[in-house]
């Protein structure tokens, strides 16, 4: 039990479907985090939230739009995705937003397979 | 720009071998460097850790020394187990967040 739960595990939609995965954080912390894995590609920062507030944006492509309403959830919702966009999307949290002097553990979800079609 | 490298797997062993992933790094700073696993349809958790230079992370029976001199924080063990199959990633601090590497599967056999 990590304390990082993601719905759904499994996400199959269509190019023009609208859907949210949801990410929810039981350990009080501050800072979360969304990230795409691919397949032998190193894991990709996609968002940072600090405190309910946006710190990081990767040059995410707009089809992609976070939210982030308190800092025990996070969302990202999807629409209008490219084939290409299919991967594990992974939910992280740190009790506070991490720094090289700053080493928190990122404790992570399970992950929200996704598949466009 | 800050970044890691990681060997390429995917790496197969039996059972009480020995394991060396081999992990190097590129930072401007002076970062704290990690090892994650990641099991089968589970998210990544913390293996260990090293926050500078010589520091020993272990957990496991796993570890890893942070080499400043040759920018390397390589993962061993010194008998794996077939529970120790999984993905593993290097990764480093950066300004906000960590760098992953790509990960090295590991498959051991019995």
């Amino acid at each position: 039990e990590t304390g990082v739960t993601q719905t759904p595990r499994h996400l199959v939609m269509g190019m023009t479907n609208k859907k949210s995965l949801k990410c929810e954080q039981h350990l009080g912390h501050n800072a979360m985090y969304w990230y795409k894995q691919s397949a032998k590609k190193p894991l990709e920062l996609m968002f940072v939230y600090n405190f309910k507030e946006q710190t990081e944006n990767n040059s995410v492509p707009s089809r992609f739009s976070p939210e982030c309403p308190n800092s025990s959830h996070l969302f990202l919702h999807l629409h209008t995705l490219q084939p290409e966009d299919s991967a594990l999307y992974l939910c992280a949290s740190s009790q506070d937003l991490i720094r090289e002097r700053a080493p928190y553990e990122q404790y992570f979800g399970p992950g929200t397979r996704l598949t466009v079609t | 720009g800050d970044s890691v490298t990681q060997m390429e797997g995917p790496v197969t062993l039996s059972e009480e071998a020995f394991l060396t992933i081999n992990c190097t790094y590129t930072a401007t700073g002076y970062p704290s460097l990690f090892w994650y696993v990641q099991y089968p349809g589970e998210g990544l958790q913390l293996l260990l850790k090293a926050t500078k230079a010589d520091d020993k992370g272990s957990n496991k029976g796993f570890e890893a020394t942070y080499r400043k001199e040759t920018t390397s924080f390589h993962l061993e063990k010194g008998s794996v187990q077939v529970s120790d199959s999984a993905v593993y990633f290097c990764a480093l601090t950066g300004a906000n967040n960590l760098f992953f590497g790509t990960g090295t599967r590991l498959t051991v056999i019995p």
